[in-house]
């Protein structure tokens, strides 16, 4: 069974930082493709960026809203996948969900998610 | 405001059939046939019942079903059932630069 377990969100201020951390079980991580997508309370879902296996070559893509400020990463060894989000703003508070991709001869994200970290920016 | 347009809501009674609709633009719903749609309970992550328009996930009830025409894609569910009642999103990949795009999202109410 494909688990997906967040952690590390919580309370910090504008410009400041938070690390995310997605624990993975029940698959082959190294294989997998991973995206974040975050929900602001109350409001829809929005995808925040992705990463690729390291088999192609860990690439990397963004959201506009976070690039320059987030970071997708993952360790193979420890089956984690990370979100670093440096000078965060009032507008990334959210429900941050770890996600992993739906690869056939394309790839479609959110194919198995996580319960979610809450992220709140506020002075 | 979101990029894929979703009607704010929807209803219908146990056994009917009802369609939610999500419009976008010819840069994403219609040039790619890449539409996926999330259902999410209150509370809950969503899960993903249709990737790539029409296809479902194993496991995924064939109540739903899903269509694309032009601009605007389609979530069917036929059958209505008590336990459908939730938020639906649909989602388009939009290509490189803008990546993946969701709709606002449609609340499904089972009278």
């Amino acid at each position: 069974e494909v688990q997906l377990v967040e952690s590390g969100g919580g309370l910090v201020k504008p410009g400041g930082s938070l690390r995310l951390s997605c624990a993975a079980s029940g698959f082959t991580f190294t294989n997998a493709w991973m995206s974040w997508v975050r929900q602001a309370p109350g409001k829809g879902l929005e995808w925040v960026g992705h990463i690729k296996s390291k088999t192609y070559g860990g690439t990397t893509i963004y959201a506009a809203p976070v690039k320059g400020r987030f970071t997708i990463s993952r360790d193979e060894s420890k089956n984690t996948l990370y979100l670093q989000m440096d000078s965060l703003k009032t507008e990334d508070t959210a429900v941050y969900y770890c996600t992993t991709d739906r690869r056939t001869t394309v790839t479609t994200p959110g194919d198995n998610w996580g319960q979610g970290t809450l992220v709140t920016v506020s002075s | 405001q979101s990029a894929l347009t979703q009607p704010a809501s929807v209803s219908g009674s146990p056994g009917q059939s009802i369609t939610i609709s999500c419009t976008g633009t010819s840069s994403d719903v219609g040039n790619y046939n890449l539409v996926s749609w999330y259902q999410q309970h209150p509370g809950k992550a969503p899960k993903l019942i249709i990737y790539e328009v029409t296809k479902r996930p194993s496991g995924v009830s064939d109540r739903f079903s899903g269509s694309k025409s032009g601009n605007t894609a389609s979530l069917t569910i036929s059958g209505l059932q008590a336990e459908d009642e939730a938020d639906f999103y649909c989602c388009s990949y939009a290509g490189s630069g803008t990546y993946w795009v969701f709709g606002g999202g449609t609340k499904l109410t089972v009278l």
